[in-house]
């Protein structure tokens, strides 16, 4: 079945250590976005890519950093410069053709002790 | 800037009541919108979306969501709900300004369906 898949699901993270979240879909999507969700606050786009070797910044993007090698695979890291990071990161990919609806992975718990 | 908002955080139902989820946003071009639901846990699943044509969508669980331009809003409603609706739902907005495919989302309401 084509879909999105992130690893790991749950992650535990001491301070000032960089992690790094996995993203790989098989859904042949040109796009791919990595969202950070907190309680109460919604979805917020940290990166997207819309094709390979490249991607932009979303809204809140300080103290992460993405890589776009492989048209499969969209990387997020959670470098030791993000102050608040402990959050649930969601990950999704969609085609860049007609409407784009996107197809989100399962999510990645990042909890900072 | 788009926005999107979601007035009601929570929203408590007794089973096989109505209910509507509000989801007003904030632009005077064309736009897709868009309902996704999140269990707990999980990821956002795509419930319905409004692209062109007919202003009312349905879903194949009994939401359906009427898109009205004149008051910029895209609300959600179920006739009668059941335990298994209770999830976070998200309304989101794509602004169609050519400028690629950036949802804007609202910050969620949490139905809660109680026997």
């Amino acid at each position: 079945d084509g879909g999105i898949t992130q690893s790991p699901k749950y992650l535990f993270r001491k301070e000032g250590q960089n992690v790094t979240l996995s993203c790989e879909q098989n859904l042949n999507h040109d796009a791919m976005y990595w969202y950070r969700q907190d309680p109460g606050q919604g979805l917020r786009l940290i990166y997207y890519s819309q094709i390979v070797n490249d991607f932009q910044k979303g809204d809140i993007a300080e103290g992460y950093s993405v890589s776009r090698e492989k048209k499969e695979s969209f990387p997020l890291t959670v470098t030791s410069a993000q102050k608040n990071p402990t959050a649930f990161y969601l990950c999704a990919s969609s085609s860049t053709k007609g409407a784009n609806v996107l197809t989100f992975g399962a999510g990645s718990r990042l909890t900072v002790l | 800037a788009q926005s999107v908002t979601q007035l009601d955080s929570q929203v408590p139902v007794f089973e096989e009541a109505p209910v509507e989820l509000r989801c007003n946003y904030s632009s005077s071009v064309s736009v897709y919108l868009f309902w996704y639901v999140q269990y707990p846990n999980q990821g956002l699943q795509l419930l319905l979306k409004y692209l062109s044509g007919s202003t009312l969508v349905e879903s194949i669980n009994g939401f359906e969501a009427e898109f009205n331009k004149s008051q910029t809003s895209f609300h959600l409603r179920k006739p009668s709900v059941h335990i298994s609706d209770t999830a976070e739902y998200f309304c989101a907005v794509n602004i169609l300004t050519g400028g690629g495919n950036k949802l804007t989302f609202g910050t969620g309401t949490q139905l809660k369906v109680e026997l």
